[in-house]
């Protein structure tokens, strides 16, 4: 299965700035997602990744906020805009592989702490 | 309703034991049903992945799915303490390429 690095892997931000993850995978993918996990909660849909396009948020999730981009088919980054202790989370880059089954990947996570 | 519906445990049982792990979904297009295993502290991996009606083994583990009744369901025999997890049920439905996520079950295999 693909091997997905996510970078950093854990950062505390200040209030109101911003942050950028970034997501490579090791093969080339049809599809990539971003999650949120909240401390003891399941993984939230973010966005769907479109190559060469503007992403696909999820209700609750806007462009503004959570700007990403795909320019190809190995790369995502997630940028958690205007920081606030809410955006504490754990952000997981996923992707699903071209060939095989229709089974996600998920990458080790980035841990975001707001202060 | 939620999509993924998942008793959030804990459910513990002896070392040695079966886990029975549950999941319930409220979409009949899903097509595609999967249970992930995600310690704690770390990304949810893959333990299996079923389509059809029936059961489907992997070693320790059994996959049952029942599409009449909207049922997933996982069991994992002789069970260890390194089972000791949050098992994540997740489904799929092809033409939207998405993946809902239940709220997970943690498991505590005690020896």
């Amino acid at each position: 299965s693909a091997v997905i690095s996510q970078k950093p892997s854990r950062d505390i931000c200040q209030r109101g700035t911003s942050l950028t993850i970034q997501c490579q995978v090791d093969s080339q993918v049809t599809m990539m997602f971003w999650y949120r996990q909240q401390p003891g909660q399941s993984l939230t849909l973010i966005a769907t990744a479109n190559q060469g396009s503007e992403a696909t948020y999820e209700s609750g999730f806007v462009i503004d906020k959570f700007p990403i981009s795909r320019p190809n088919l190995t790369f995502s980054t997630l940028t958690v805009s205007n920081m606030s202790p809410e955006d504490s989370s754990i952000y997981l880059c996923s992707a699903m592989e071209k060939s095989g089954a229709n089974v996600l990947t998920f990458g080790a996570g980035s841990r975001l702490t707001v202060l | 309703q939620k999509e993924v519906e998942q008793n959030s445990g804990p459910l513990s049982v002896p070392e040695g034991a079966i886990a029975s792990l549950n999941c319930t979904y409220s979409d009949r297009g899903s097509q595609s049903f999967f249970w992930y295993r995600q310690y704690s502290g770390k990304s949810p991996e893959l333990i299996m992945f079923i389509y059809s009606n029936g059961d489907k083994e992997d070693g320790r583990f059994t996959a049952q799915l029942n599409k009449a009744s909207q049922y997933v369901s996982l069991l994992i025999r002789d069970s260890q303490p390194s089972d000791s997890a949050t098992y994540l049920c997740a489904v799929n439905r092809y033409n939207f390429n998405k993946f809902y996520f239940g709220s997970g079950t943690k498991l505590n295999v005690k020896p």
